[in-house]
């Protein structure tokens, strides 16, 4: 398996926090990913990462902020917690960009 | 853009039961093609790839075979098991509209019963 672990594993907080998750990989791979997943939308991309502080949106970037300053480690940041943001977070990463992703645990965030 | 078509779900079926699940695709390019698995509660795993036209991607017993004349990666298994009960998600990467993101089908979710 992947060296890919995220942290928190659960999280629960109130509207308007702000809430950082990390993924952090051992595999010294470039290509970094965020993902949502929600019943009836499946997974969704937020950001990723193609290297070291070099990051794009992905379709569902609205209200995440992401940052890379060291290729094991890529945090995605929810400025203002909102309900809708309650969701699991998938971490991924990849060699290159059109390889085979391989993805974390998962995080999941209940916003109250 | 790109996109993947999976074949709606829930899938139902006996132990020892033919799988077959559908997928097409929708892409300019060059895409790889992938099946991810995720059992209840964990993340995606890699089920199988291949990455150009008649490649067979094989793996626990499953297959997938990258049709580029039909556009299609349909999975396949012989015998399922209790232990395949999971949502399978059909996935391309490299087309020129998806690049170095992931598009994937809505996933199937697949139960087995003894």
């Amino acid at each position: 398996d992947a060296g890919i672990t995220q942290s928190p594993r659960h999280k629960v907080t109130e509207t308007g926090t702000p809430v950082t998750l990390r993924c952090h990989q051992t595999e010294n791979h470039r290509y970094m990913y965020w993902y949502r997943q929600d019943p009836g939308h499946g997974l969704r991309l937020i950001h990723y990462s193609y290297g070291v502080k070099d990051t794009d949106k992905g379709e569902v970037s609205d209200g995440y902020s992401v940052s890379r300053s060291k290729t094991e480690d890529f945090l995605l940041t929810l400025e203002s917690a909102t309900s809708s943001q309650t969701s699991v977070y998938f971490c991924a990463i990849s060699e290159a960009g059109v390889t085979a992703q391989y993805f974390g645990p998962g995080t999941r965030l209940l916003v109250l | 853009g790109d996109s993947v078509t999976q074949m709606e779900g829930p899938v139902t079926l006996s132990e020892e039961a033919f799988l077959t699940i559908n997928c097409t695709y929708t892409a300019t390019g060059y895409p790889s093609l992938f099946w991810y698995v995720q059992y209840p509660g964990e993340g995606l795993q890699l089920l199988l790839k291949a990455t150009k036209a008649d490649d067979k991607g094989s793996n626990k017993g499953f297959e997938a075979t990258y049709r580029k004349e039909t556009t299609s990666f349909h999975l396949e298994k012989g015998s399922v098991q209790v232990s395949d009960s999971a949502v399978y998600f059909c996935a391309l990467s490299g087309g020129e509209t998806s690049g170095s993101r992931l598009t994937f089908g809505e996933g199937t979710q697949l139960t087995v019963n003894p």
